[in-house]
């Protein structure tokens, strides 16, 4: 499984984006990003996912590396509902159970 | 918006004891999980369930775990004996597709062994 890093902590703005970055230098070519949430307490939220196009969806847009070795999650209008730790996982497109490994992520703190 | 629903919220049970977590997946998905998150650590994969059985389970779904889907529309997760290390957070997740990632998690039940 290809792994990822990502910063443990991020703030930013209320109202302006914030740019969540990950690292995926190992990642396979027919592996997938994907970025799920975790506000405190709370169950994971899936978010958004990619294999090369960027994606965009109503909560986010996805921006992936030519080389793929890198993505960034951007949330354009950040709020403080947006406070929570971002986790980018990199899946293969099939597997045994599609299980999802999650790291330590980024805990994104959105000020007033 | 359909959801995934977790009962109880919070169980504290003692040493030793035999818990029942619930889970009510989204009606019409297929795929089914339980993950927990030990306060302050990462959230972790402990099993999956297709079409009345397991397809994968980590290490730390030993002997003490069993899951089960006991009609249409509950999942349960039973742990026989509590351990003390078994406190954390347990949530389900279900998906509707085979190939995908996007599952849809509940809002957990946090089990306290004292």
């Amino acid at each position: 499984d290809a792994k990822t890093t990502q910063p443990p902590s991020m703030d930013c703005a209320e109202g302006r984006a914030a740019n969540l970055p990950c690292n995926h230098s190992t990642i396979s070519g027919n592996e997938y990003v994907y970025w799920y949430r975790q506000i405190h307490s709370q169950g994971p939220q899936y978010i958004i996912h990619g294999l090369k196009n960027n994606e965009t969806n109503e909560m986010a847009s996805l921006i992936i590396t030519e080389d793929r070795k890198s993505s960034t999650l951007i949330l354009p209008h950040a709020t403080l509902r947006d406070t929570a730790v971002y986790y980018c996982i990199v899946r293969p497109p099939m597997d045994s159970s599609y299980k999802l490994i999650f790291g330590s992520g980024t805990r994104l703190l959105v000020r007033p | 918006e359909p959801e995934v629903t977790q009962t109880p919220s919070h169980q504290v049970t003692q040493m030793g004891q035999e818990v029942i977590l619930r889970c009510v997946p989204i009606s019409n998905h297929l795929y089914f999980y339980w993950y927990r998150q030990i306060l302050g650590q990462k959230v972790e994969f402990l099993v999956s369930f297709y079409n009345n059985e397991i397809s994968e389970k980590s290490e730390i779904f030993d002997d003490q775990f069993s899951v089960e889907r006991p009609d249409g529309s509950n999942f349960t997760l039973k742990i026989r004996s509590t351990k003390l290390e078994d406190s954390a957070m347990y949530f389900c997740a279900s998906n509707l597709e085979r190939s995908s990632y996007e599952q849809y998690f509940g809002p957990g039940t946090r089990l306290t062994v004292t």
